[in-house]
């Protein structure tokens, strides 16, 4: 039985540089979800997808931040010219929506991205 | 908005204390849906419940037990006699139409159970 995963666990990256993460959620679930979460706060949404469409994206997604859901399956997010500002733990959920209601969010372990 | 409030930063508690977590929320929505979710120091947060605004019954499993309010809009979490293992940080989460369905957290109550 495999969760959601997350890849790489760890970046460490100096300022200016693009990172890439990748997300692989839960097979059957058709919602993905990109949260943030910095030292001591609750996770803070970015951004999610419905199948391969992206739905919404927060206001704290800047022009520099950009995800995508080929095909529906796996997410990457990327951050272009990264900041100090960057560096949190970035969370990847996924869940299963068969149509009205709210269902749980699955957590994957998170990339922990430290900007130098 | 929606916002959820978790008032209490840090709790510490000594081995097989009951230990209460409070969580108050607040939104426009009539329904709604509110969750608390456990971040061990591992780091990945794990799903404890899910509880929708027309079920105001309490859910009790095994040492966990959650009380929802909405007179007070609150969904406090209680741990019976609680254990080292349980220490770790304690989210409560709010979702509903107004926040298209995602998550919206609180800033977490980190419990520290004792030996």
């Amino acid at each position: 039985d495999t969760g959601v995963s997350q890849d790489p666990r760890h970046k460490i990256t100096k300022r200016g540089q693009n990172v890439t993460f990748r997300c692989d959620p839960i097979s059957e679930h058709n919602r993905l979800y990109w949260y943030r979460q910095t030292l001591g706060q609750g996770p803070e949404f970015l951004t999610y997808f419905q199948n391969e469409a992206q739905l919404e994206k927060s206001r704290l997604l800047s022009d520099r931040f950009s995800a995508e859901r080929p095909k529906g399956s796996f997410s990457t997010l990327e951050i272009q010219r990264t900041e100090q500002g960057d560096s949190a733990m970035y969370l990847c959920a996924s869940s299963f929506q068969p149509g009205q209601g709210i269902y749980e969010q699955y957590f994957g372990p998170g990339t922990r991205l430290t900007v130098t | 908005a929606q916002k959820v409030t978790q008032a209490q930063t840090e709790i510490s508690v000594v081995e097989k204390e009951d230990v209460t977590l409070d969580c108050v929320y607040e939104t426009r929505d009539t329904t709604y849906y509110l969750f608390w979710y456990k971040q061990p120091p591992s780091g990945e947060l794990v799903f404890l419940i899910r509880r929708n605004s027309f079920d105001e019954q309490n859910e009790i499993s095994g040492r966990y037990s959650w009380n929802f309010q909405k007179s007070t809009s609150s969904f406090n979490f209680t741990i019976t006699a609680s254990q080292v293992v349980d220490s770790a940080v304690y989210f409560c989460a709010l979702s509903g139409e107004d926040s298209s369905y995602k998550l919206i957290f609180g800033s977490g109550t980190r419990l520290l159970v004792r030996p």
